[in-house]
């Protein structure tokens, strides 16, 4: 079984500041996607990675994956209160299924 | 274009009662999921269909839980007889074919007392 574990579960922190989260794994993912889920609602793709060491910016938020395809990290800059939400990790095996990580969950204070 | 629907969006029953969920993908998509998300935890997937094929359903609690999804369009998906442990958020992705992104719906709440 594949497991992959965020951390930290719980992020709560001031409008402006910057923050990590990890997804973390022992095994090889073909690909890792980051999702964003806000409650009463479904996980929205962020990103998806596939090459080992790649980096990908979506406006404030960086995702990057590990040279060895096992590991990755979301770095949100000046954080602000709509980034507020679960964010998710999950990886793609071989054959196709996803992997979900227990998530992070953000809270960006005014 | 139109998401993911699922309905119900909340649920609430007893153990040991029965309970569905039904799901309509997106239109086109062939390929549909079942996750189960436990409060604090990430998406685990109980099956998957591709058109009115399982492709994996190897998580799904047989003895418990169905899943059908006869036309290849929308699904049902079936717990009986309910646990508490069963209570979770219930979600339906689409995606247009194995391995695509997903479109996740918003899912059904459930709560067993």
């Amino acid at each position: 079984t594949q497991l992959l574990e965020q951390s930290p579960q719980f992020l709560s922190i001031q409008e402006g500041e910057n923050l990590t989260v990890y997804c973390n794994s022992s095994s090889v993912f073909s690909s890792l996607q980051w999702y964003r889920q806000e409650p009463g609602e479904g996980p929205v793709l962020l990103v998806t990675v596939v090459t080992g060491g790649e980096v990908k910016k979506l406006k404030r938020l960086t995702f990057q994956f590990g040279d060895a395809r096992k590991d990755s990290s979301l770095h949100i800059t000046a954080a602000q209160p709509g980034d507020t939400g679960l964010y998710l990790c999950a990886g793609k095996n071989s054959g196709n299924m996803l992997t979900f990580g227990g998530g992070t969950r953000l809270m960006v204070k005014p | 274009e139109a998401g993911v629907a699922q309905s119900p969006r909340y649920k609430i029953i007893e153990k040991r009662q029965s309970v569905a969920f039904w799901c309509n993908p997106i239109s086109g998509h062939a390929t549909l999921y079942w996750y189960q998300q436990i409060l604090g935890q990430g998406p685990k997937l109980l099956i998957q269909f591709q058109n009115n094929g399982v492709v994996d359903d190897s998580q799904l609690p047989k003895d418990r839980f169905s899943a059908e999804r006869l036309k290849g369009v929308d699904s049902t998906l079936k717990i009986q007889p309910a646990k508490l442990e069963d209570s979770a958020v219930y979600l339906c992705a689409s995606s247009p074919g194995h391995g695509e992104t997903q479109y996740f719906g918003p899912g059904t709440r459930l709560l067993v007392l």
